[in-house]
């Protein structure tokens, strides 16, 4: 069964830093990953979507790479600002079974 | 850009009502979904449609729950005899295709509150 695991669970950054967010998941067997932008009380906001054959995908100030072998991906914001502040939540699409996501990462920027 | 829509936003109930809630997924899409999340916790599976039909539901949609797509455009999620464990914020999504093929698009969410 796929299991889905988000580090940190929090993290505060002062405004203008670079940081990396953490999902790890237990079966290599994926289609795809898919990051997610959650504000408090809201919706999910898709931030990015890599298959299993890339590598990585980039939008704007956002990064996101999968090392599938290694269950591995990683969110990459550069230069962070306020309105960054938000939960992240990755979740693994595994084909014929529906997303699996993590409890997430609740990233506040500090001004 | 076209989105998902649900409606209500907020649903209140007594336990033991039934509720509705409504979606509206991206017109061209094929493939449905309902999760949930209650406060705190993971995004769930609930069930995913396609074609008229459930193609997949996990161990939470059980008897008290049904889904629809009563006309081209709407998507319902049915909760028969609501329960105070049913309180959570349920998101419809929506994908043109299946298999982990393309991106999942969520609507807002309804949050259900069962007193």
């Amino acid at each position: 069964k796929q299991e889905v695991t988000q580090i940190p669970a929090a993290l505060s950054v002062p405004e203008g830093e670079n940081l990396v967010l953490n999902c790890s998941f237990t079966d290599s067997a994926i289609y795809n990953l898919q990051w997610f932008r959650q504000d408090p009380g809201k919706g999910l906001t898709s931030l990015l979507l890599i298959q299993s054959s890339q590598r990585e995908q980039t939008s704007g100030r956002l990064n996101a790479s999968l090392d599938k072998s290694s269950g591995r991906s990683t969110l990459y914001i550069a230069a962070s600002q306020p309105g960054d502040s938000a939960t992240y939540l990755c979740a693994v699409d595994s084909g014929n079974t529906p997303l699996v996501f993590g409890k997430g990462t609740r990233l506040s920027v500090i001004a | 850009e076209p989105e998902v829509t649900q409606t209500p936003s907020h649903q209140v109930t007594q336990m033991g009502q039934e509720v509705i809630l409504r979606c509206v997924p991206i017109s061209n899409h094929l493939y449905f979904y309902w999760y949930r999340q209650i406060l705190g916790q993971k995004v769930e599976f609930l069930v995913s449609f396609y074609n008229n039909e459930i193609s997949e539901k996990s161990e939470i949609f059980d008897d008290q729950f049904s889904v629809e797509r009563p006309d081209g455009s709407n998507f319902t999620l049915k909760i028969r005899s609501t329960k105070l464990e049913d309180s959570a914020m349920y998101f419809c999504a929506s994908s043109r295709r299946g298999g982990g093929a393309e991106e999942q698009f969520f609507g807002p969410g309804t949050r259900l509150t069962v007193l």
